[in-house]
């Protein structure tokens, strides 16, 4: 079935720093990709997405393409700030009954 | 509405007694999800609906979970006799086509803690 793996957190970067979170998928259609951020204490926001091969999504500094030919989504700023602290989801969708979700990757920030 | 509701954003239960948590999508999403959040780990799929009708029940952890939907807007969710394995967040988000090219929208959720 359809499945989203990314890199276990969690992830301590300094301000100013590089981030990539990795993200690969296993999808039988074409699916949509999405990164989502939970903020402490809030629900799921939708940072960005891209619906077909080759697209970049981006958002907010943010940056992910997506990689047909390495099924992979990997998400990149490049320069992270403490508000960027928060837990970052991966996710497909092929526009059946559900999105499959990663396991999420909390990412920290320290000034 | 602007946003996904849920309410109550908090509650707490003693085990053995039902809960209804509550969801109001955003106007015009005809579909809606119900997802669980358990602490640190990822989303489990619960429940989908479109329009009033669930078509995917599959994630429903057992027979003491159900959900309904009315007028094609607010959803409940029900867990009857509450396990402490049921303390979780629950997450509603609705969509404008299931999620495919605008993705889904959440809500803040509700943190259910069964003592």
């Amino acid at each position: 079935g359809d499945s989203v793996t990314q890199m276990e957190g969690p992830v301590t970067l300094s301000e100013e720093a590089f981030l990539t979170i990795n993200c690969t998928y296993t999808a039988t259609g074409y699916p949509s990709l999405f990164w989502y951020v939970q903020y402490p204490g809030e629900g799921l926001q939708l940072l960005l997405k891209a619906t077909k091969a080759d697209d970049k999504g981006s958002n907010k500094g943010f940056e992910a393409t997506y990689r047909k030919e390495t099924t992979s989504f990997h998400l990149e700023k490049g320069s992270v700030q403490v508000s960027d602290s928060a837990v970052y989801f991966c996710a497909l969708s092929t526009g059946g009954f559900k999105t499959i979700f990663g396991a999420g990757t909390r990412l920290f920030v320290k000034a | 509405g602007a946003g996904v509701s849920q309410s109550p954003s908090n509650k707490v239960t003693e085990k053995g007694k039902d809960v209804e948590l509550r969801c109001d999508p955003i106007s015009g999403h005809t579909a809606l999800y119900w997802y669980r959040q358990s602490l640190g780990q990822g989303l489990e799929f619960l429940i989908y609906f479109q329009g009033n009708s669930a078509p995917d029940k599959s994630g429903l952890p057992s027979d003491r979970f159900s959900a309904e939907r009315t007028g094609g807007s607010v959803s409940t969710l029900t867990i009857q006799r509450t396990q402490q394995e049921d303390s979780a967040v629950y997450l509603c988000a609705s969509s404008i086509d299931r999620g495919l090219d605008y993705g889904y929208t959440f809500g803040s959720g509700t943190r259910l803690t069964v003592v």
